[in-house]
């Protein structure tokens, strides 16, 4: 069984550019989550999925991030007109949904984005 | 609001010698505790769980945990670490129910180094 998928591992952007990070859940799972692990700042939340719906975007920058998480094909972070600030590794968690085990979240190896 | 402290930001040991890396939190309501490693460079990988039931939990490569609610506490021990024990570690927290949707909370992180 194929752990959570990210892809790329690492993106490089320059100021201005777009980013878009993808993440393929566990199979099984149809709860996603995104987190950021900034430098110097720990790891936090951004925003939760489930399939075509947007359930928690408390975490989300307001402006330039936006995700989704369609019927078919990957949960996808999009970032546009990145700034420095942004350079950062973004991680993907998966859980089942059902019952206690929607606590249990399993993580993507993460896209470390640099912006130049 | 939920937050995570772990009181050590690095831990230096020996190998074979036991260890403790400490977590406390804070909510006004019922929570769910973990702990995460991450290796260099890669993803989170769940250790242990406490989600109900006896409060000494144990996870794996001979980790174990007790939540004590009473010092809101839920520090992580080895009897003995390797080498391979080397990483950082997560504490992180989510509370069951209303608006939480299973996101985690973490605290800052423990670098723990074994050295031989």
């Amino acid at each position: 069984n194929a752990g959570v998928m990210q892809n790329p591992r690492h993106l490089v952007r320059r100021r201005g550019q777009e980013a878009r990070l993808r993440c393929s859940p566990m199979k099984g799972h149809s709860h996603v989550y995104w987190y950021r692990q900034l430098p110097e700042e720990g790891l936090k939340f951004m925003v939760y999925l489930q399939k075509e719906n947007i359930i928690d975007e408390s975490g989300m920058p307001k402006e330039r991030f936006s995700a989704e998480f369609p019927k078919e094909g990957p949960s996808i972070l999009r970032i546009q007109q990145v700034v420095r600030g942004d350079s950062a590794a973004y991680f993907c968690a998966s859980s089942p949904g059902d019952n206690l085990r929607s606590y249990e979240q399993y993580f993507g190896p993460g896209t470390r984005l640099t912006v130049t | 609001a939920q937050s995570v402290t772990q009181l050590d930001s690095q831990v230096p040991v020996f190998e074979e010698a036991p260890v403790e890396l400490r977590c406390n939190y804070s909510s006004s309501v019922s929570v769910y505790l973990f702990w995460y490693v991450q290796y260099p460079n890669q993803g989170l990988q769940l250790l242990l769980k406490y989600l109900s039931g006896s409060t000494l939990v144990k996870g794996i490569n001979g980790f174990e945990a007790e939540f004590n609610k009473s010092q809101t506490s839920f520090h992580l021990r080895k009897p003995s670490v390797h080498i391979s024990d080397t990483a950082e570690y997560f504490c992180a927290v989510t509370y069951y129910g209303g608006t939480s949707y299973g996101k985690l909370t973490f605290g800052q992180g423990t670098i723990l180094t074994v050295h031989p």
